[in-house]
């Protein structure tokens, strides 16, 4: 079953725009994961956060997580045509075998 | 390229058939799982290895479903008596004990007519 759910389901934005998407869960979790997903790559991580942290930096991403509302968000800053693609909230739970539960995705489309 | 690698890329079948898929993980990492997605859903987790022990199977393995890591390096998903239904990419992912992040392959994409 899924966990997180990615809002919102689709988004399109100009060039150099920021993109913000958000993602929700449902039980506790030890880390939540984003990863991106395109034609040409496959799945790919993009960023990790542990449960104890609440925002997270790497090149043009930001990540936060509010355990308190079972939410994170991710933030990609001046957006690229190449950053066209499906982006996964995927969270690891206690006790889980470190399996990932994701959610549907949030297609983002980035206009040149 | 030291990634994971999955082997076919695309299998096309009729129902009814069986069909083995292979998932090379990265060589350092202990840890393989399978996954499957569907057009317009996330991965859906179906099977967990620690080296070459099985540890967790979900619910959507049916026992069509089998799979196996000898020796725990490769490891092979079998789908028997394929159906409509079981049409989805399969995703394989690699990580290391310790680390949240895995690493995915490109997927075997099945069509079942």
């Amino acid at each position: 079953s899924q966990q997180g759910e990615e809002d919102p389901q689709a988004l399109s934005i100009q060039e150099g725009e920021n993109a913000t998407m958000n993602c929700s869960y449902k039980t506790s979790i030890n880390n939540l994961q984003w990863y991106r997903q395109n034609s040409g790559r496959g799945l790919v991580h993009l960023i990790l956060i542990r449960s104890n942290e609440r925002e997270k930096h790497s090149g043009r991403l930001r990540v936060t997580l509010d355990t308190s509302k079972k939410s994170s968000s991710l933030l990609i800053t001046a957006s690229r045509a190449a950053d066209t693609a499906s982006y996964f909230c995927a969270t690891e739970s206690g006790g889980s075998n470190y399996k990932l539960t994701f959610g549907k995705g949030t297609l983002l489309t980035v206009n040149p | 390229d030291t990634g994971v690698s999955q082997d076919p890329r695309h299998k096309i079948t009729k129902r009814g058939q069986n069909v083995t898929f292979r998932c090379d993980p990265i060589s350092e990492h202990n840890r393989l799982y399978w996954y499957r997605q569907t057009l317009g859903q996330g991965p859906e987790f179906l099977t967990y290895f620690q080296n070459e022990a099985q540890l967790e199977k979900s619910r959507l393995l049916s026992d069509r479903f089998s799979a196996e890591r000898p020796k725990g390096s490769f490891s092979t998903l079998e789908i028997q008596r394929t159906e409509q239904g079981d049409s989805a990419m399969y995703l394989c992912a690699s990580s290391s004990f310790g680390a949240g992040e895995q690493f995915f392959g490109p997927g075997t994409r099945l069509t079942v007519l």
